[in-house]
């Protein structure tokens, strides 16, 4: 079983929708959790850390569920730049390396 | 302020070959990892330097090493080059402590092809 799972879509959705990309991970025993936005042929970039409590930024919102080891990231109002590849992370036991799903790919139309 | 910087951005190789490719990390970091990332998959852990040391590696063989050096910058060595070794590497910075997070930013990538 892989350690991070994702549903690889392509979800595709038009401008102003709400759309939920969800991840499962395998490692009860890990801390810190991501979520990395790739656009294509660049460089994953932090979107947000997810913590125990969920948390919001503007119009994303994540959230864990320690119990059934499962981390969602909610897009409100989706606009054309949100078109992208969403990849969900888990900091490994150590702390060191980070284990990425293979990413669940959002296009956004007009 | 200056992000994670990565040379060269492309390179075509022979297989057999051996490249090396350099990462300088972000301003205030200490600690670069590298990962590998396949078309189509998530990039994948090859190892992390923290004051010059390996401290963690991944599921890779020898063929693949690295180096870091006293201004943190760092460099990922692969000899005897497969075709299976085409893929985007990736370097991130952090800082190293444990009580500072994990957060690890990445730089541009250098998009290598074996031929």
């Amino acid at each position: 079983r892989k350690e991070v799972e994702q549903d690889p879509g392509p979800f595709n959705v038009p401008e102003g929708a709400t759309v939920a990309f969800n991840c499962t991970y395998s490692n009860s025993a890990s801390q810190s959790f991501f979520w990395y936005r790739q656009d294509c042929r660049k460089e994953p970039k932090l979107l947000m850390s997810v913590y125990s409590s969920g948390n919001e930024d503007g119009r994303f919102t994540a959230q864990l569920n320690r119990a059934s080891q499962y981390i969602s990231l909610l897009i409100r109002d989706s606009k054309l730049s949100d078109s992208a590849t969403y990849l969900c992370v888990v900091c490994s036991n150590s702390g060191y390396a980070l284990n990425f799903g293979k990413g669940t790919s959002l296009l956004v139309t007009p | 302020d200056a992000g994670v910087t990565q040379s060269p951005t492309h390179l075509i190789k022979t297989r057999g070959q051996q490249v090396t490719l350099r990462c300088s990390p972000k301003s205030g970091h200490d600690t670069v990892s590298w990962y590998q990332q396949a078309l189509g998959q998530g990039p994948q852990f090859i190892f992390q330097y923290y004051e010059e040391e390996e401290r963690q590696r991944g599921n890779f063989p020898d063929r693949f090493s690295g180096h870091q050096f006293p201004n943190y910058s760092s460099e990922l060595n692969v000899n005897a080059l497969l075709l299976g070794d085409s893929a985007l590497y990736l370097c991130a910075s952090s800082l190293g402590g444990r009580d500072r997070g994990y957060e690890q930013y990445f730089g541009p990538g250098t998009r290598l092809t074996v031929t």
